[in-house]
This record gives C-alpha cells, structure tokens and sequence, in this order.
C-alpha cells in the first residue's frame, strides 16, 4: 500500500525560514507534490518534484531524494497569510495513476 | 476563467437519505476525482475518472457511487447516508499532459449526516 507521514504541526515566527518534511512509501513512485489549503478554501498546487533536486518558486521551495523516500517543502520569508495546512501527495503508478495525499501539516506563522 | 464548481455548497441530510454531490468544470481536463476531507486524516480518495469511460475506485469507495456523464461533470453519490460520511467533500481536476500532475480543486461541499 501507500503512505505518507508529515509533522502534524509546525509554528515559526515571520520572517524566518520553515521546512515542512515529508517521508513516504509507495511500490509505483512517480513524483512528490506540495498543496497549501487555506481554512475553509480548497488545496492549491505549490510544486511537484518527479527529479531528484530542489525545484524553487519564488519563496517556496520543494525538494525530493528518491533514493530516501523523503521530500520537504521550504518556504523562506515567512509571513503571516503563509499560515496553512500544508499537504505532501505522491502520485502512485500503482493501478492507475492516482495520487494519494498526506495528512497535512499546520503551519502556524507567528508575528 | 475556467474554473471546478460544486453544488451545492453545503448540505445537511438525515440518515437513510440519498444524496448527490455535483461538480462541473470549464478547464476542459479529462480527469476528475472525488475526496474527502476529516480533520487529521488529509484528503482521501473516493473515485477518479480518465475520461468519460473510465470509473475507478479510490481509497474509500464503500458507500458511494459515481457517474461522468460528460467530460465536464462527475457526480458523486451516497446511496444511503449515514453519520461518519459527514465531512467535506471536494472534487479536482487534472490535465494528464500537463506534466507536473496539478490538480484543481473545487470549493468543496460540506456535506452533514444527522
């Protein structure tokens, strides 16, 4: 089967630098994506890693080591309205392309 | 701007009843999925559809059913609701050619079982 586990928690001050990790276990791996849900919005896409190496937009950084199963997302610079869940979701070949998502880390973005 | 919308947005509905989610898209994507949300648990896969032919089912297809009745429309069904499938529900959508996997989200319905 599959899973994926992430800190259910995290809190930083503004303006300082967060790393959200994420490790998983999947038989069919194909990439490792980042959402950020807002309270009572919808997951918004951040980033997709399917390459080893660090992929960056703007503040928010993703990288992936396939080899440790294991992934983070980096957001520099926090502010306030960074304050979220943050959900890890690999996309697994297994069966059919399907992506399956963790339970999401809070991010709580202290001033 | 093209655009996941669901209705309704909320719902409150007793046990025994059945009910249908609806979701509609403008993006033109071929894929859509059906989650759910719980506190603490992530978003969990219900069904997902390739494309108006193709029906699968996800994590947690007991109790639900689907249809796609065109490329833009996938309804989500509880043939008989009951008390733990209150929860929010969301539907996406995904363009497999886009190559980085995003997947666009819905509002979501919040979806109660007395």
């Amino acid at each position: 089967g599959q899973s994926l586990e992430q800190p259910s928690e995290v809190t930083a001050v503004e303006g300082a630098i967060v790393q959200i990790n994420c490790t998983y276990q999947t038989s069919g791996f194909y990439g490792l994506s980042w959402y950020q849900q807002h309270d009572g919005g919808a997951p918004t896409f951040l980033s997709y890693n399917a390459l080893d190496g660090l992929e960056e937009t703007g503040r928010f950084s993703s990288f992936l080591s396939r080899s440790d199963s294991y992934g983070y997302l980096l957001l520099q610079e926090l502010q306030m309205k960074d304050s979220a869940s943050y959900f890890c979701a690999v996309r697994d070949g297994t069966g059919g392309f399907k992506t399956i998502f963790g339970a999401g880390t809070r991010l709580f973005v202290k001033a | 701007d093209a655009d996941v919308t669901q209705t309704p947005r909320n719902r409150i509905t007793k046990t025994g009843k059945r009910i249908m989610l609806e979701c509609s898209q403008t993006k033109g994507h071929d894929r859509m999925y059906w989650y759910r949300q719980d506190p603490g648990l992530g978003l969990r896969l219900i069904y997902y559809s390739f494309d108006v032919k193709d029906i699968n089912k996800g994590e947690i297809s007991d109790g639900y059913s689907v249809s796609r009745q065109a490329q833009a429309k996938f309804s989500l069904s509880l043939e008989s609701a009951i008390p733990n499938q209150t929860a929010l529900y969301f539907c996406a959508t995904s363009d497999p050619t886009s190559g980085n996997n995003e997947q666009f989200f819905g509002p979501g319905t919040r979806l109660t079982v007395l």
